[in-house]
């Protein structure tokens, strides 16, 4: 049972670089989610999508894109990357708002 | 908009000491309310709910109580382990159906 799936694990960026984040969940879920943890901020939600077909901003969304490829995948781009944005990833997904979300094992970003 | 304050860590206990890890929001409605934990290297997991007021959540000896007229969800174990050492979140949604965040409140447990 594989829940949420991130990748890659780990990622080392040169600033000004593109790379994709991808998360794909197995539980049929509606709703997904990305987010960031950094050190004392706990984690801040970049973008969410309800349902597929949408997708919303969260609190940090700026520097980033979002595409629900379908109801399986949600995938996060950094079109320049900047060493701000060093970070740790997680995607999650639940059945629906206002029900218990499945957190992936996350991605370490590094921008050097 | 919604948002949630933690207790500050990091939070160092004896093995068997009581836990509370305090937490309270803000919110223009009444959401569903979370704790989730983080262990070392991995992901979050749901720790325990509450989804009205009064409710109260509870997993592996954590408890937590939604208190609809203090806006708070408290995290309460009464005996803690070296293995409850970890990262707590408190978790409510947000009336746009987001999943908001604490800072995280880090304990350690010691022998």
């Amino acid at each position: 049972n594989a829940g949420v799936t991130q990748t890659p694990k780990f990622q080392v960026l040169k600033t000004g670089q593109s790379m994709t984040l991808q998360c794909a969940q197995d539980m049929n879920h509606n709703s997904m989610y990305w987010y960031r943890q950094d050190p004392g901020m706990g984690l801040r939600l970049i973008y969410y999508s309800a349902s597929e077909g949408t997708t919303d901003k969260g609190e940090v969304p700026n520097g980033y894109n979002v595409s629900r490829l379908n109801k399986r995948e949600f995938s996060l781009r950094l079109e320049s990357a900047a060493p701000s944005q060093t970070s740790v990833y997680f995607c999650a997904s639940s059945r629906e708002g206002y029900t218990e979300a499945f957190f992936g094992q996350g991605t370490r970003l590094t921008v050097v | 908009g919604n948002s949630v304050t933690q207790m500050e860590g990091p939070v160092t206990l004896s093995e068997e000491a009581f836990l509370t890890i305090n937490c309270t929001y803000t919110a223009t409605g009444y959401p569903s309310l979370f704790w989730y934990v983080q262990y070392p290297g991995e992901g979050l997991q749901l720790l325990l709910k509450a989804t009205k007021a009064d409710d109260k959540g509870s997993n592996k000896g954590f408890e937590a109580t939604y208190r609809k007229e203090t806006t708070s969800f408290h995290l309460e174990k009464g005996s803690v382990q070296v293995s409850d050492s970890a990262v707590y979140f408190c978790a409510p949604y947000n009336q746009g159906g987001k999943l908001i965040f604490g800072q995280g409140t880090e304990l350690s447990v010691k022998p």
